[in-house]
This record gives C-alpha cells, sequence and structure tokens, in this order.
C-alpha cells in the first residue's frame, strides 16, 4: 500500500506556481521522498527527491517539513504540457525498496 | 541520459497468442528492471523485479508462468505474456534503476519507458 495521501485533482492557472501537497506521516528515518508525474499514455517521469532538505532542480522545488511528516512540490511557473497526474512516494535510498505508486493528484493547467 | 525505451509501443492481439515486449536502457546499464500494469484510469501496479542473470520476483497475485520475465543483459529485459486473454489488456511499462551512484542524481532512480499498450481481442 502507498504510505503517502494527495488530494485526488487540483487546478492551476498557466503561468502562476502549482503547489502539490502530500502526506506521509508514517515516514521512517531512511526513506526518501520522490515525485514523479506521469502524462497520459506515457511512462511517469522523475522529477525530484529528497530527505530532509529541501531541494530544486531544473523542473521543480521540493519543500519538506522539519518534522518530514509532508512536503510540497512546486512547479514555479506552470504551463500546459504541466497537466498530468503527480505522484509522491516514500521509499529507502540504495538497493532496497521498488516505488509503489498511490493514486496521485491530477494537475491540471488551464490557460 | 537516463533513456529507456519499450517496443513495441502499442500490440494488438487475438486471444491465445504471446506477445513480448522489449525494454531497453539507452545509455546506461540497469541492475534491476521493474515491470508494471496500469489499468484505465488506475495507478500503475509492480508486476515484478528482475535482476540481471537471476530469476525475477513476482508481486502477490501476478502469475509468473504467464508472465514470463528475462533479463539478459544489463541493458535488456523482456515481458512475454503468454496465452494473452481480453482481461490482461493493459498498458504494460518497464522500468529501470541505474547501476551506479555516481552523482546524486543517479543514485538509484527509476527511470521509465514509455509503455507498451496490449490489446487482446
Amino acid at each position: 500500500d502507498a504510505k503517502t495521501t494527495q488530494p485526488t485533482s487540483m487546478d492551476c492557472a498557466e503561468g502562476r506556481a502549482a503547489n502539490l501537497p502530500c502526506n506521509h506521516s508514517t515516514i521512517s528515518g531512511n526513506e526518501y521522498v520522490y515525485w514523479y508525474r506521469q502524462i497520459h499514455s506515457q511512462g511517469p517521469q522523475y522529477i525530484i527527491h529528497g530527505l530532509k532538505n529541501n531541494e530544486t532542480n531544473e523542473m521543480a522545488s521540493l519543500i519538506i517539513t522539519e518534522d518530514r511528516k509532508s512536503s510540497t512540490l512546486i512547479l514555479p511557473h506552470a504551463t500546459l504540457r504541466d497537466t498530468a497526474v503527480y505522484y509522491c512516494i516514500v521509499r529507502p535510498q540504495g538497493s532496497q525498496g521498488n516505488l509503489i505508486f498511490g493514486k496521485g493528484t491530477k494537475l491540471s493547467v488551464k490557460p | 541520459g537516463a533513456v529507456v525505451s519499450q517496443h513495441p509501443s502499442w500490440v494488438i492481439c487475438k486471444s491465445g497468442t504471446s506477445v513480448k515486449i522489449e525494454c531497453r536502457s539507452l545509455d546506461f546499464q540497469a541492475t534491476t528492471m521493474f515491470w508494471y500494469r496500469q489499468f484505465p484510469k488506475q495507478s500503475l501496479m509492480l508486476m515484478a523485479t528482475s535482476n540481471e542473470g537471476s530469476k525475477a520476483t513476482y508481486e502477490q497475485g501476478v502469475e509468473k508462468d504467464k508472465f514470463l520475465i528475462n533479463h539478459a543483459s544489463l541493458t535488456l529485459s523482456t515481458l512475454t505474456v503468454t496465452s494473452a486473454h481480453p482481461e490482461d489488456s493493459s498498458f504494460y511499462i518497464c522500468s529501470a534503476r541505474h547501476r551506479q551512484a555516481s552523482g546524486r542524481a543517479w543514485g538509484n532512480e527509476q527511470f521509465f519507458g514509455p509503455g507498451t499498450r496490449l490489446t487482446v481481442l
């Protein structure tokens, strides 16, 4: 079973920041928070991951609360092509631990 | 980098036939490959995990004799759906885990293929 909870769907205006929340209250000390997204009829795409510090890359920023029980993925300037299902997944780093997908959040970016 | 390909991208077959799907890591070596299945409007479900040169580990409820997995090299894994039936129609997605952690961005991340749409008539 997925160890995260996410809203079923969200809307965002094109050009605005999209903030996608994720709750992972039972996360263990050795588990990372991963974010993937899946555009319709495509394979999932890796976005970002982190342990406890905030992370940023060319795609997004990841903000993890100090107690690590929740996180937020931020797409700073959403475009129509960011419309997708976004999955928040917790998984141990290292060779163990498969990616177990929950239901994710369907983000719709509107013009 | 970190590109995973699948072939074919879609396939239609008759009930009772077998279908082979290939998954390749194009620019990296994958110690582990994963096979997922996704039904319409549902999330991805892990079917099996395969390590190069060893037998695949199947998730509970997945028939190993029906879904044959071969991981013969560090860049190729195949999934064969044997005696396919209409209920096997689904979107099959493979994923590969990078061999070495040569920098944070490559450390054990899984990269996914584009998926194969199987329709069994």
